[in-house]
């Protein structure tokens, strides 16, 4: 059972748009929701997180929205550009315990 | 400088060889992680560890085999029972609960690259 679902599978934007990525888990236990950013051949490292006593965090150009009555989060990522191209990870966990993460989004930033 | 050191980066084995990967960290992290990824299937947990001499496994431990002797070092083991082992091997640690863990964060390795010919 997946317990942190994650779409789109991929997604390409032009330079300068808004990328959103999308995740909803199950587990209300869940107390922290990062996002990880992975280019090819390296290992994913961590680009933001939240935790659901927030509603929204900002870092830079990087937004994470939640939704915790609907169990979602999403990540925004503004003015795109082609340097944030890379493969896009949420994930939750229980701090200290271990992390479920999502599918993955490969996002594509087209100059 | 602190992080998490993987080797070998790229690993080949022929069919019905035991390979072992290595994991090692001085970030004085009790938790420690081993993951799996393949292409559209997202980072599934192949075994984690919240503390020395103890282990557990996750959701794809068949055909792996992990130790935790000392605290800085998590080597994996691909034994030759694991019928696809061809895939990218991720090494992660953070804080564990038995260290009062407060930001939850999960440092990665760079990876190693595992074919089977």
């Amino acid at each position: 059972q997946q317990q942190v679902k994650q779409s789109p599978q991929s997604l390409i934007v032009q330079k300068g748009g808004i990328s959103i990525i999308n995740c909803a888990y199950e587990n209300t236990a869940f107390d922290y929701f990062p996002w990880y950013q992975q280019f090819p051949g390296k290992g994913p490292a961590l680009l933001i997180a939240i935790r659901p006593d927030v509603s929204e965090k900002k870092e830079g150009r990087f937004t994470i929205s939640f939704n915790k009555s609907a169990k979602q989060f999403s990540l925004h990522i503004m003015d795109s550009q082609p340097g944030d191209s890379a493969t896009y990870f949420c994930a939750a966990s229980i701090t200290g315990n271990q992390f479920y993460f999502g599918t993955g989004t490969s996002l594509t930033v087209i100059p | 400088d602190g992080g998490i050191t993987q080797s070998p980066k790229y690993l080949f084995r022929k069919e019905g060889q035991n390979v072992t990967l290595s994991c090692e960290q001085n970030l004085n992290h009790d938790a420690m992680y081993w993951y799996r990824q393949d292409p559209g299937q997202g980072l599934r947990l192949i075994y984690y560890s919240q503390i020395v001499n103890d282990f557990q496994k996750g959701d794809i431990a068949e055909g792996y085999s992990v130790s935790r002797e000392k605290k800085e070092s998590f080597p994996l083991t691909v034994t030759s029972a694991q019928k696809n082992p061809t895939a990218f091997y991720l090494c992660a640690s953070c804080m564990g609960r038995f260290q009062g863990a407060t930001t939850g964060e999960l440092f990665f390795g760079e990876g190693s690259r595992l074919t089977v010919l």
